[in-house]
C-alpha cells in the first residue's frame, strides 16, 4: 500500500466531454504527479505539482490541466475529451519527487 | 528526445530460475533510475531504485548499474510465478526545478511452473 488514492477506478466519457480526476496523497507528500498510460506503453508524463503550483510539464496540451490543494489532494483535468486520450492516468505522489509512489490508477474509456 | 529502452519481451523462465531484465538510456547525465513492477490491470509499484555504479541487492532482486554504458539491469532471483507481471524501467529527469520519470515500454515476465 502507498498511501495514494484515487477516483474514480473506472469512467466513460464521449468525445468533446470534460473529465475530472482526483487523487488523494499521503501526509507529507509535497508532490504530485500525474501520468498517462496507453495500453501496451510505459507512463508518459504530464505535468508536475509541487506546494500547489505547477512547476514542470510534459508533452500534453493545455486542455489537460490540474491542481493540487493544501490537504494533498490533486485533480487532473481534461477538456475535449478525443479517443487517444483513453488510457490509465496515474497519480504519483512522493516528498520533493525524491521518490515517487503510484496509486491505483483511474481507467478512461473514451467513445 | 531522452530514451529509455527496453525488450518487450516476452521473457519466459522457468521457476526457480534467474531472470535478467536490461534496460537502456540515452542520457549520459542521468543519474537516478527505478524499477516498477506492474501486474496486468494494475499500477506500477515500486521494487527498487539504484543511483550508484554498481549492484544492489534487496531479497530476491538485484539492481545492477552501469552509467559508462548507460545500462540498467535487474535480476531476480529465483523466480516465481508471482513474478509474472511487466517490470518497467525509469530514468529521473531533473529539468527547470521539477522531476519527472521517464519509462521504458516495459518488459513482460512469464514465470512458468
Amino acid at each position: 500500500e502507498t498511501g495514494v488514492t484515487q477516483s474514480p477506478t473506472h469512467l466513460i466519457k464521449t468525445r468533446g466531454q470534460q473529465v475530472t480526476l482526483r487523487c488523494s496523497s499521503q501526509s507529507g507528500h509535497n508532490t504530485v504527479s500525474w501520468y498517462q498510460q496507453a495500453l501496451g506503453q510505459g507512463p508518459q508524463f504530464i505535468f508536475q505539482y509541487y506546494r500547489e503550483e505547477e512547476n514542470g510539464r510534459g508533452n500534453f496540451p493545455p486542455r489537460f490541466s490540474g491542481l493540487q490543494f493544501p490537504n494533498y489532494s490533486s485533480e487532473l483535468n481534461v477538456n475535449a475529451l478525443e479517443l487517444d486520450d483513453s488510457a490509465l492516468y496515474l497519480c504519483a505522489s512522493g516528498r520533493d519527487a525524491y521518490e515517487q509512489y503510484f496509486g491505483p490508477g483511474t481507467r478512461l474509456t473514451v467513445t | 528526445q531522452k530514451e529509455v529502452e527496453q525488450n518487450s519481451g516476452p521473457l519466459s523462465v522457468p521457476e526457480g530460475a534467474i531472470a535478467s531484465l536490461n534496460c537502456t538510456y540515452s542520457d549520459r547525465g542521468s543519474q537516478s533510475f527505478f524499477w516498477y513492477r506492474q501486474y496486468s490491470g494494475k499500477s506500477p509499484e515500486l521494487i527498487m531504485f539504484i543511483y550508484s555504479n554498481g549492484d544492489k541487492e534487496d531479497g530476491r532482486f538485484t539492481a545492477q548499474l552501469n552509467k559508462a554504458s548507460q545500462y540498467v539491469s535487474l535480476l531476480i532471483r529465483d523466480s516465481q510465478p508471482s513474478d509474472s507481471a511487466t517490470y518497467l524501467c525509469a530514468v529521473k529527469e531533473v529539468s527547470g526545478g521539477y522531476n519527472k520519470l521517464i519509462f521504458g515500454a516495459g518488459t513482460r515476465l512469464a514465470v512458468h511452473p
